[in-house]
């Protein structure tokens, strides 16, 4: 009973590169969720996904950040140009179909971003 | 705008000492209120769902309640393995994602 999937766990990156961060929801979850936690600071909402749509990216940045949760294959979070305030950890969350408002979701062990 | 404050921010028990954690919250038709247990390095890993005010749910050494304008985690007896930092958020208000507290962290010396 496979629970949220991350990958990778860790991962460096130098200014102005990019860095993807993969999300597998757990089995028969179809409401996939990212939040980005920065030393010191509590867990931030970036966006919210359901396959092939973007339902709710207000907690993104304008600029560089960018998700997608295709038909096939794992939900994507992309961070172009990378700079050193990007540094932290992200995480993906899931939770069943249906109306997801109230519904409990489940995190995954987190990748940890550092650039340098 | 949601808020949510925790209190609070770190807590030193020794074993055994029972005690209270609190999640103040304000928001416009809360739909859930949320405790979660953060290990070093680890994910959120999910506690409790209250709902309604009056509520309350138990699992082990823990209990969580609810009123209009706060939550408690109540732990009993604890042991040193339940040290942690405790996450409390809340979804409503229309906004999709949960709004999180910034934790206390929880240390029970044996």
């Amino acid at each position: 009973n496979a629970g949220v999937m991350q990958n990778p766990r860790h991962l460096v990156r130098r200014r102005g590169q990019e860095a993807r961060l993969r999300c597998s929801p757990m089995k028969g979850h179809s409401h996939v969720y990212w939040y980005r936690q920065l030393p010191e600071e509590g867990l931030k909402f970036m966006v919210y996904l359901q396959k092939e749509n973007i339902i709710d990216e207000s907690g993104m940045p304008k600029e560089r950040f960018s998700a997608e949760f295709p038909k096939e294959g794992p939900s994507i979070l992309r961070i172009q140009q990378v700079v050193r305030g990007d540094s932290a950890a992200y995480f993906c969350a899931s939770s069943p179909p249906g109306k997801h408002s109230g519904n409990t979701i489940y995190f995954g062990e987190g990748s940890w971003l550092t650039v340098v | 705008e949601d808020q949510v404050t925790q209190s609070p921010e770190a807590l030193r028990l020794q074993e055994g000492e029972s005690s209270s954690l609190n999640c103040s919250y304000t928001v416009s038709g809360l739909r859930g209120l949320f405790w979660y247990r953060q290990d070093p390095g680890k994910g959120p890993e999910f506690l409790f769902t209250l709902y309604s005010a009056g509520e309350e749910k138990e699992k082990e050494r823990l209990k969580a309640t609810l009123t209009k304008k706060e939550s408690f985690l109540h732990i009993t007896a604890p042991k040193p393995e339940d040290s942690a930092t405790y996450l409390c958020a809340t979804s409503g208000g229309g906004a999709d994602g949960l709004t999180f507290g910034k934790g206390t962290h929880l240390i029970i010396q044996p």
